[in-house]
């Protein structure tokens, strides 16, 4: 069964870079990695997705190593709006498709 | 805003009774996927449907049940409510299975059962 495991908590301060990391060791060969962005009383927002060595956008930067057990989701020059829960998502396919989120990263930014 | 939209935002029941959420989801999305989300937890996948039929289904009983319409909007329904069924219920709307397509998510419907 697949999982992922992600710290529980980050604290930085604005203009920092944070790097989380999340542990999918059950990876499927076929899956990718998807990170999401999620603020109090809202729905989950789509941050980056990778399948392996680093992507790249306007946001953020996924990291992952050859082997796909890990991932990591790189935020460069932190401000306060990026205090939000981080979650990284991959897929299953043990009896019949569905897809796990991690328990998220609450991230902390201080001014 | 994601284009995905929910209802009712809030509800309260009562235990043992029926309940029934709403996801339209976004223009030219033909999967929906549903997920409940208990207070600081992640969201925990429900079920998903592709083109009026269930593709995926999570670790959840059989009194949650849905359904997806030939607009691809989706309903939905828990039958017996429980007091641990109180949680945020996301759906999400994509434009083909698999988690390699990005999930566009609602806002959400706060559902609490007393």
């Amino acid at each position: 069964l697949a999982k992922t495991t992600q710290p529980i908590s980050m604290d930085s301060y604005e203009g920092q870079e944070v790097n989380i990391t999340c542990s999918h060791n059950n990876i499927a060969t076929n899956d990718y990695i998807t990170w999401y962005q999620q603020f109090p009383s809202q729905g989950p927002r789509f941050i980056i997705q990778g399948y392996k060595t680093k992507v790249t956008n306007e946001v953020a930067s996924l990291f992952i190593p050859a082997d796909r057990k890990s991932s990591t989701l790189s935020l460069p020059r932190v401000s306060l709006s990026d205090t939000a829960v981080y979650y990284c998502l991959v897929g299953d396919w043990t009896g019949g498709f569905k897809t796990i989120f991690g328990a998220g990263t609450r991230l902390f930014v201080k001014a | 805003e994601t284009g995905v939209t929910q209802s009712p935002t809030h509800l309260i029941k009562t235990r043992g009774q029926q309940v029934t959420l709403r996801c339209s989801s976004q223009s030219g999305h033909n999967t929906v996927s549903w997920y409940q989300q208990a207070l600081g937890q992640g969201p925990q996948f429900i079920f998903q449907y592709y083109r009026e039929e269930e593709n995926g289904r999570g670790n959840f009983p059989p009194r949650f049940s849905g359904l997806q319409f030939p607009n691809y909007s989706s309903e939905l329904n828990v039958n017996a409510l429980e007091l641990d069924d109180s949680a945020l219920y996301l759906c999400a709307s994509s434009l083909g299975t698999g988690p390699q397509n990005e999930q566009f998510f609602g806002p959400g419907t706060r559902l609490t059962v007393l």
